[in-house]
């Protein structure tokens, strides 16, 4: 069965540090990769999305993410991070059902971002 | 305009009862979806619903009845409430059947008292 792994529970940066999200999945196939953002309160936004082709992609907000087959990683990432960046991360796969008729989304358990100032 | 809404934002009811939410899109999607995040922020999908046909059913009490009236709409319905169904309810669209970015609503939150 596919599984999605964030290592991380809580992560702490400073205004302006870079950042490095993790998301390891496990799945048999070529996996569609996601990161999702949730602000408090709210629902969950598309961050980025790797379905093929060139394995870093570029996401909305000025994240990006690296997919690396060999390690069966997909860790999203940030130059430069902002107040406003303070939320939960959830990485997701996309998964065929097993009637072959429907992708349906697995989560990992999601990543807590804390910006100081 | 909001792509994907949910109604009521927050839902606080006893043990027992009956309680709907309801959830529209107006992306003019055909693919809806009702996930569950539960207290430690762990999303699951419940029901997805294609052209207002049952796709998906996971593992869920059939206490739980999802309903969709047009391809626009999908409702879940929870008959006789547990403390353990507090929760958050996600609503969710897509392009289509296969298609792969889903895009949610803001979230019901339940609490059972």
């Amino acid at each position: 069965a596919q599984s999605v792994t964030q290592p991380d529970i809580h992560i702490t940066v400073s205004e302006g540090a870079s950042l490095e999200l993790r998301c390891n999945y496990s799945y048999g196939a070529t996996p569609y990769l996601f990161w999702y953002v949730q602000s408090p309160g709210q629902g969950l936004q598309l961050l980025l999305k790797y379905f093929s082709g060139d394995t870093l992609v570029q996401g909305i907000k000025g994240f990006e993410a690296e997919f690396k087959r060999s390690q069966s990683s997909f860790n999203l990432r940030k130059p430069s991070v902002h107040w406003s960046d303070a939320a939960e991360y959830f990485c997701a796969v996309g998964v065929l059902f097993s009637s072959g008729s429907a992708r349906q989304l697995t989560f990992g358990s999601g990543t807590q971002l804390t910006v100081l100032p | 305009d909001t792509a994907v809404s949910q109604t009521p934002k927050y839902l606080v009811t006893q043990m027992g009862n009956d309680k709907s939410i309801k959830c529209e899109q107006n992306l003019g999607h055909d693919t809806m979806y009702w996930y569950k995040q539960d207290s430690k922020k762990f999303l699951k999908i419940m029901f997805s619903y294609n052209n207002k046909e049952l796709i998906i059913n996971e593992t869920v009490p059939n206490r739980f009845s999802p309903k969709s009236p047009d391809k626009a709409h999908l409702n879940l319905h929870i008959n006789s409430l547990e403390l353990g169904d507090s929760a958050v309810y996600f609503c969710a669209s897509s392009q289509r059947l296969g298609a792969d970015t889903q895009y949610f609503g803001p979230g019901t939150r339940l609490t059972v008292l």
